[in-house]
C-alpha cells in the first residue's frame, strides 16, 4: 500500500525566515503533486514534478522530486503572511487520477 | 473557461438519510474524481470514474456509488449517513485516466447531524 508522509505537520514560521517541508512516499512514482488548501477552500495546484530531478519555482516556493530517495522537498523563501496555508503533497501511483494524499503541513507565518 | 463545479455547496443530513452530490468537469476532460476529506486530513480516494465506467476504488463502503453521464459529468451517492461521513467532498477532474494533472472543485461541505 503506497504510504506518503509530510513533516512537519504544523510550522510556525517568522516572516522572512526559510523553511523546507518534506514529502516521503513508500511505493515507485514519477509523478507528485503539490497543492495548497486555505481555510474551507478547495485544493490549488502549485507544482507538478514529472520525473527524477525536477525542479520547479514560482514566488517564493520551490518544489523538488527525487524518485530513487522516494522524496519530494517545498522550500519557502523569506516567507510572508500570505503563505499562511496547509500544503499537500499528493503522489500519483500510476492507476490514474488515485492520487494519495499526505497528511498536510499547516503553515503558519507571523509578522 | 469554467473550472470543476459541484453542487450544492453546503448540505446538513441527518444520520440515515441518503445524499447524492454532483460534479461537472472541465469541459473536455473525460476523467472525474471523488475524495473525501475530513476536518484535519488529507483528501482520502473514493472513486474514479473515466468514460462512463468505475476505474477505481478506494476503502470505502458500499454504501458510497457514483456514476458517470454521457456528458462526463458525474454523482456521488452516500446512503445510510453516519455521523462520521461528515466532511468535505471534492470532485477532481482531468483530461485522461492515466497520470495527468487533476483539477479540484470547490468541494461539497457535508454534515451529519
Amino acid at each position: 500500500e503506497l504510504k506518503v508522509e509530510q513533516n512537519p505537520l504544523f510550522l510556525s514560521m517568522q516572516e522572512g525566515k526559510n523553511y523546507t517541508i518534506y514529502c516521503n512516499y513508500s511505493t515507485t512514482s514519477d509523478r507528485l503533486y503539490w497543492y495548497r488548501q486555505d481555510p474551507g477552500k478547495s485544493l490549488e495546484s502549485l507544482f507538478v514534478l514529472l520525473s527524477n530531478g525536477a525542479v520547479k519555482q514560482e514566488g517564493r516556493l520551490m518544489a523538488s522530486l527525487d524518485t530513487k530517495a522516494r522524496l519530494s522537498t517545498l522550500h519557502i523563501t523569506a516567507a510572508v503572511h500570505d503563505l499562511s496555508a496547509t500544503y499537500f503533497c499528493a503522489v500519483d501511483w500510476g492507476r490514474g487520477s488515485d492520487m494519495r494524499f499526505g497528511a498536510g503541513t499547516r503553515l503558519t507565518v507571523k509578522p | 473557461d469554467a473550472g470543476v463545479t459541484q453542487s450544492p455547496t453546503h448540505l446538513i443530513k441527518t444520520r440515515g438519510q441518503q445524499v447524492t452530490l454532483r460534479c461537472s468537469p472541465i469541459s473536455g476532460h473525460k476523467s472525474v474524481s471523488w475524495y473525501q476529506q475530513v476536518l484535519g486530513q488529507g483528501p482520502q480516494f473514493i472513486f474514479q470514474y473515466y468514460e462512463k465506467e468505475e476505474r477505481g476504488r478506494g476503502n470505502f463502503p458500499d454504501r458510497f456509488s457514483a456514476r458517470q453521464f454521457p456528458n462526463y459529468s458525474s454523482e456521488l451517492n452516500v446512503n445510510a449517513l453516519l455521523l462520521g461521513d461528515s466532511a468535505l467532498y471534492l470532485c477532481a477532474s482531468s483530461f485522461d485516466r492515466g497520470n495527468t494533472e487533476a483539477f479540484f472543485g470547490q468541494g461539497t461541505r457535508l454534515t451529519v447531524v
